[in-house]
């Protein structure tokens, strides 16, 4: 597709469930991030892939999350033992390499909107 | 560290009115700031960014911001509300050096009233 693609849109799940988030990015974007949107806070980042490069996980906040990506394609998000806290919606982004530091426009999703009861 | 902070997390204004969102930086080296625009039910889209050069940069749809390094800030305006433009803006500025990441304000949610 021409954007970025995030499945599901929508997952309610039991308190200590596990659940899987999907991006899709824009084809040829080497770069790929993923941020947490809490109902009426800001974007707050979790992790970033570049190419190759080993992701940059500062954002993640606890070991229940974890990401991978397939070279430059999927990425997944995965939260295991899911908590309330983590109700929110999980937006995924890409980007091409820009100048300095890939100064580049970041290509957001729709996002999954993760709803823990 | 660098970081962004949006003053108001509502702003209401009448159609046709001055939109004036504010946002304000912190920042060691020079910085990259972006403002970012979310419709409801969808993703993210750039409105404009500041990276160097002209420090009024023009954005979509009549919107514009002018880069103050002596106020640290990057304030989004446009000169007349149309309906459309309710939504929540975001204001953001790049990590330096850490490929394009982004640390984001809080959000301002415009209402835009008839």
């Amino acid at each position: 597709g021409a954007g970025v693609s995030q499945s599901p849109s929508n997952k309610v799940t039991e308190k200590g469930k596990d659940v899987e988030l999907r991006c899709d990015p824009i084809s040829g974007h080497t770069a790929l991030y993923w941020y947490r949107q809490r109902l009426g806070q800001g974007l707050e980042f979790l992790i970033y892939f570049q190419g190759n490069s080993a992701p940059d996980k500062s954002g993640l906040p606890s070991d229940r999350f974890s990401a991978e990506r397939t070279g430059e394609s999927v990425s997944t998000l995965t939260i295991q033992r899911t908590q309330q806290e983590d109700s929110a919606v999980y937006l995924c982004a890409s980007s091409s390499p820009g100048t300095r530091s890939n100064t580049g426009e970041l290509f957001f999703g729709e996002g999954s909107r993760l709803t823990v009861l | 560290a660098q970081s962004v902070t949006q003053l108001g997390s509502h702003v209401s204004v009448s159609e046709g009115a001055l939109v004036l969102l504010r946002c304000n930086y912190s920042s060691s080296v020079p910085p990259y700031l972006f403002w970012y625009v979310q419709y409801p039910n969808q993703g993210l889209q750039l409105l404009l960014k500041y990276t160097t050069g002209a420090t009024l940069v023009k954005g979509i749809n009549g919107f514009e911001a002018e880069f103050k390094k002596s106020e640290t800030s990057f304030h989004l305006t446009k000169p007349s509300a149309h309906m459309s433009d309710a939504a929540e803006y975001f204001c953001a500025v790049e990590v330096y050096n850490q490929g394009g990441k982004l640390i984001f304000g809080q959000g301002t949610e415009l209402s835009v009233k008839p």
